[in-house]
């Protein structure tokens, strides 16, 4: 049962516009978001967080928006960059030491 | 620095082989996590740990042992190998509970035949 899911496997955006990735969770109890970045052949990095006594998180060119009432967030690329290109994964904390991941969103991003 | 570093990058084994994966960071992190990631799904956590010498189950743990006898380093072993453990396979580590930010390595791709 995935808590966690991001239903788009890939976006496609041009330089310069906005890149829209959606994750959607079931789990009423998280209370924290992360957004991890993959570059192909290297480990995830962290790129930005959110706690769920928030709305909105902004972190230069990259932004995560929570609706607890729909178990939805969102993170913002403005504007988008070809370095962007990835695979984008939404986490939650499942329990004090256990992760719940998406599957990933790739996203390429068009000169 | 040279953050979190896995050992072996590739591997092939036999079904019923055995090998240890190596994990060692040097950003004297408390908290350490080995994930298998496979294709459509995200990152599973197989087991974790909280501190040297301690070692606890994630989510898919069956199959897999880990041992934490030194702080900088957390191995995970495959006693008898299966087709099922074909994956990659990531470890972080991070200095605190899952909230923060964890920091992983490239990964090591295991194919089992």
């Amino acid at each position: 049962d995935q808590q966690v899911k991001q239903n788009s496997p890939s976006l496609s955006v041009q330089e310069g516009r906005i890149s829209i990735l959606n994750c959607d969770y079931t789990n009423s109890m998280f209370d924290y978001f992360l957004w991890y970045k993959k570059y192909p052949a290297e480990g995830p990095t962290f790129l930005i967080s959110i706690s769920s006594i928030k709305d909105k998180n902004e972190d230069g060119r990259f932004t995560v928006f929570l609706n607890k009432s729909a178990k939805h967030l969102s993170l913002h690329i403005v504007p988008s960059q070809p370095g962007d290109s990835a695979v984008y994964f939404c986490a939650a904390p499942y329990n004090n030491n256990d992760m719940r991941f998406g599957a990933g969103t790739r996203l390429t991003v068009k000169p | 620095n040279a953050g979190v570093t896995q050992t072996p990058k590739f591997r092939v084994l036999k079904t019923g082989q055995s090998m240890t994966l190596l994990c060692a960071q040097d950003m004297n992190h408390e908290y350490m996590y080995w994930y298998r990631q496979d294709p459509g799904m995200g990152l599973r956590l197989i087991h974790y740990s909280v501190g040297e010498g301690t070692t606890a189950k994630g989510e898919v743990p069956d199959g897999y042992n880990v041992s934490r006898l030194k702080k900088q380093n957390f191995l995970l072993g495959l006693e008898s190998a299966a087709p099922s453990q074909t994956s990659v396979y990531f470890c972080a580590s991070s200095w605190g509970q899952v909230n923060q930010p964890q920091h992983f390595g490239d990964g090591t791709r295991l194919s089992i035949l």
